[in-house]
């Protein structure tokens, strides 16, 4: 069983940094691209960013873009979102998702329960 | 970026009911549509993929049509564990992006 397990969301301060980690299970990981994606409260989903199997391309929204980075540690069945210079719009649930393909671009077949962070003075 | 505008935003629906929800996109994605439900306390599931295959596990009175700029989910014969928020996807280009959602309520 495919499991995606989020950790490392809490309260910080504007401007502070938060590093998010995605725990994956129950498939062979370094088989598929993986993301984030995010919600705000009540509100709808957004994607943030996305890796390939072995980190050959990676992309991310301009939202996010100079001050998020994604990474991955295959051998450790891990993904990675370290937030920089975070802001108060950046304060939703963050979502680890399991891509159907090797190199991002397909459907989105398994997500967390995600890892709420918090932006606030 | 490709904006996806989805409609209703909210539906109200009665149990064997017929639903379809609609996603427009603001260019052309060919079949690179995916539609997914969302439940409170839940983790988001995949529905359709590629804008008409159902994706394993999924009941089949879920189903998908469409290609180009217009796209449809259609839920045949509605539960009343089908009362969910439906997000539509595109994986055609960078940055990925999804519709705003609709919101299923079973009277």
């Amino acid at each position: 069983e495919v499991q995606l397990v989020e950790s490392g969301g809490g309260l910080e301060q504007p401007g502070r940094s938060l590093r998010l980690s995605c725990a994956a299970s129950g498939f062979t990981f370094d088989d598929y691209a993986m993301h984030w994606v995010r919600q705000a409260p009540g509100k709808g989903l957004e994607w943030v960013s996305g890796i390939s199997w072995n980190s050959g391309s990676i992309g991310y929204a301009d939202s996010v873009k100079g001050r998020f980075t994604i990474s991955r540690d295959n051998a450790k069945n891990s993904l990675y979102l370290q937030m920089n210079s975070l802001r108060a719009e950046d304060t939703a649930l963050y979502y680890c998702a399991k891509d159907s393909a090797y190199d991002y671009g397909g459907d989105f077949q398994h997500w967390g329960q995600g890892t709420l962070v918090t932006v606030s003075s | 970026e490709i904006v996806l505008t989805q409609s209703p935003d909210f539906q109200s629906v009665t149990p064997k009911e017929k639903v379809t929800i609609t996603c427009r996109a603001s260019q052309s994605i060919g079949s690179n549509l995916h539609w997914y439900q969302q439940k409170a306390d839940q983790s988001t599931k995949l529905l359709i993929k590629y804008a008409s295959q159902s994706f394993s596990g999924v009941p089949s009175r879920f189903s998908g049509s469409g290609s180009g700029t217009d796209f449809t989910l259609t839920i045949n014969s509605l539960e009343a564990e089908d009362a969910a928020t439906y997000y539509c996807h595109q994986s055609s280009s960078l940055p990925y992006t999804f519709g705003q959602g609709t919101k299923l309520e079973i009277k």
